[in-house]
């Protein structure tokens, strides 16, 4: 079936580097994403990779998809405290569907 | 450029009252159209998607309902309101065969 897991809470100090893990089951997913939820908003799209991908970087934003464990991780360059959002990781559906499948999401927390 | 409205930004109603929660999308043409539901401290549900005019498909059972009377707009509507319905709802829209969803701001309800 279709899963994505992703753990729910993370917190690390101002200026360190912030990594969010993913977890997905269906490998026929051709795209994977990452999106912002900041508090009391809407998604915004930050990223995303193509599964014929390994890395993907943009800015302070490096995403990392290891095909073979199903495994996607965004790293944040030099954590700021308007950073702090939920995070959620989504799969696309098969083709033709056009949907997506989105995880739990993970809470990250920044302190100065 | 696109843009996605939906409205209103937070609702406070009784249980087995009416719901109706509007969405329009500007700058675009036959979009597909999603409803999404974030409960507290839980990911996002798919409830609705409709890829055209009074094309609706349902993802999960529930008190819910979805109609698409104009091509940009998507309506989410309930009878009568449970407890369980509170949540924050949100609108999308994506462009066929495009696995790629945009949100809209969202949408508090709270079920008193």
């Amino acid at each position: 079936g279709e899963d994505v897991e992703q753990s729910l809470f993370l917190s690390v100090r101002e200026g360190d580097s912030s990594v969010i893990n993913c977890t997905y089951t269906d490998s026929s997913s051709t795209y994977l994403y990452w999106y912002k939820q900041e508090p009391g908003a809407g998604l915004q799209l930050l990223t995303y990779i193509f599964s014929n991908m390994d890395m993907k970087q943009d800015q302070r934003l490096t995403v990392l998809l290891n095909k073979k464990d199903k495994h996607l991780s965004l790293r944040i360059a030099d954590t700021q405290t308007g950073d702090s959002a939920i995070y959620f990781c989504a799969e696309g559906a098969p083709r033709g569907t056009d949907k997506l499948i989105f995880g739990t999401g993970t809470r990250l927390q920044v302190f100065p | 450029s696109q843009t996605i409205h939906q409205w209103p930004a937070t609702l406070v109603q009784p249980v087995g009252s009416p719901l109706s929660l509007e969405c329009t999308v500007e700058g675009t043409s036959n979009p597909n159209l999603y409803w999404y539901r974030q409960a507290a401290g839980r990911g996002l549900q798919l409830l609705f998607y409709s890829i055209g005019i009074d094309q609706i498909s349902s993802e999960v059972p529930q008190n819910l309902s979805a109609s698409r009377p104009q091509d940009r707009q998507f309506i989410l509507s309930s009878k009568k309101l449970l407890l369980s319905d509170s949540g924050f709802y949100l609108c999308a829209w994506s462009v066929i065969d495009s696995n790629t969803i945009y949100f809209g701001e969202g949408s508090w309800l709270t079920v008193v």
